[in-house]
């Protein structure tokens, strides 16, 4: 079946310009999480989704980054005058339901390049 | 957050069992205990997880302490595609995202 799916694949912008970066969660998962790994660390918890609304934004790193999530489905992060140190992989996962024993299933990210 | 201990790295032959080790001595009583792997230039995966009893599946095992102060991942039969970063993630109620720490890094020799 279909997995989670993101877009684009690989993103190259100038700083100072806004991206978007898309997410497509599985079908029917409620919970959608967005996640940041820069080059050789840990993931980065940014913000997640139950259902359209969000309930913990404390991942967000500035007011630069902003997320929403329409239908239950579709995910945007978008990421405003952007700097170098933005320079990631950005990571969507989704799971059946905001809950500690879900599996989280992983897309296989957005790479983000800010020059 | 309550947090978990791994060591950074770790080897270990092709086709012979690999333990990880993960300690969370602040883990809560509602706490799960979730292991993910990410393969290079990959996206992390889901290995398995547990909440008091021992786990297996068709990846792996989890054999977790009686006083749920640390567990250990448990690879039967090591191949090289095994070869990843291992995190050992606590989720809790009110606490479902996961929190990666540095993880272990996993190599095995042919």
């Amino acid at each position: 079946g279909a997995g989670v799916s993101q877009s684009p694949s690989n993103k190259v912008t100038e700083k100072g310009k806004d991206v978007e970066l898309r997410c497509d969660p599985i079908s029917g998962h409620t919970a959608l999480y967005w996640y940041r790994q820069r080059l050789g660390q840990g993931l980065e918890f940014l913000i997640y989704f139950q259902g359209n609304s969000a309930p913990d934004k404390s991942g967000l790193p500035s007011d630069r980054f902003s997320a929403e999530r329409t239908g239950e489905s579709v995910s945007t992060l978008t990421i405003q005058r952007t700097q170098q140190e933005d320079s990631a992989v950005y990571l969507c996962a989704s799971s059946l339901l905001v809950d500690a024993m879900e599996t989280q299933y992983f897309g296989p990210g957005t790479r983000l390049l800010v020059l | 957050d309550a947090k978990t201990t791994q060591p950074n790295s770790m080897e270990s032959n092709e086709e012979e069992p690999v333990h990880l080790p993960c300690n969370h001595s602040t883990i809560s009583g509602t706490d799960y205990i979730h292991w993910y792997r990410q393969l290079p230039s990959q996206g992390p995966e889901y290995v398995i997880h547990g909440l008091t009893s021992n786990v297996n599946n068709r990846m792996a095992s989890l054999a977790i302490a009686e006083d749920r102060k640390s567990s250990t991942l448990i690879l039967h039969r090591a191949t090289l595609r095994d070869a990843a970063v291992y995190y050992c993630i606590l989720m809790g109620f009110g606490n479902e995202k996961l929190t990666f720490g540095t993880g272990t890094r996993l190599t095995i020799i042919p």
